[in-house]
């Protein structure tokens, strides 16, 4: 099985500031199997990233995803009040899924 | 539009079986580019999928290795929803268990796969 680790743990940051994300998988994963979700208190996961770099509908631009291999970050360009989260990665691989543990991007 | 209605106990007793449905609007359980998943969140094992069903011509599943003695996922086309039944419940059970779409998206020579619609959760505490 697929190990993801995710880091930092808590990312502590200003609306306005810029949020990078690691995703490190513990083996090759193809690119198109991996994913990015946004979570707020209460409710579901959403998608934000497919494809390691496409966006889902009506996620804004300032949600980006880039990697390869084993590799992988998403970039929040600038953060928003509404961006406050914990945001996890997915990938699917021999029929079935895996997530990382999460990174929280509080506000500072 | 999408949506996924999940319905289940949110108690269950130590070492019975814990049964939650995920009734389907927007789509159809026999989708040929859609899986139907089911995944648990807990503060000691974050997100864990637990397994699937889908429709390719025949019914498959797929399950977790942590779970699969336990668990069984089935489709149900006349009311269009799908189930999960996990046996011998123990406290380490207890999460939020969510309901989810997967995707199977051709494009540009690619396969994707995402997630892309959930349920809103049931909490589900096993506990006597």
């Amino acid at each position: 099985e697929i190990v993801l680790t995710q880091s930092p743990g808590t990312l502590s940051l200003s609306p306005g500031e810029r949020a990078t994300l690691s995703c490190r998988a513990s083996q090759s994963v193809s690119s198109s199997y991996l994913a990015w979700y946004q979570q707020k208190p209460g409710q579901a996961p959403r998608l934000l990233i497919y494809g390691a770099s496409s966006r889902a509908t009506g996620i804004p631009d300032r949600f980006s995803g880039s990697g390869s291999g084993t590799d992988f970050t998403l970039t929040i360009s600038r953060l928003e009040p509404e961006d406050f989260a914990v945001y996890y990665c997915q990938q699917y691989g021999s029929s079935s899924w895996t997530f990382g543990q999460g990174t929280k991007v509080e506000i500072k | 539009q999408v949506q996924l209605q999940q319905s289940g106990p949110g108690l269950v007793k130590p070492s019975q079986t814990l049964s939650l449905t995920c009734a389907i609007s927007g789509d159809s359980v026999s989708s040929n580019s859609a899986a139907w998943n089911w995944i648990r969140q807990s503060p000691s094992r974050g997100l864990e999928w637990l397994g699937r069903t889908y429709y390719r011509s025949k019914w498959y599943n797929d399950y977790a290795v942590s779970v699969k003695s336990r668990i069984t996922i089935n489709p149900d086309t006349s009311k269009n929803q799908f189930s999960l039944q996990l046996n011998s419940v123990t406290p380490e059970d207890t999460a939020v268990y969510y309901c989810a779409r997967d995707r199977r998206i051709a494009a540009a020579g690619y396969y994707y796969y995402y997630m892309d619609v959930w349920g809103k959760g049931t909490t589900v505490t096993v506990s006597s």
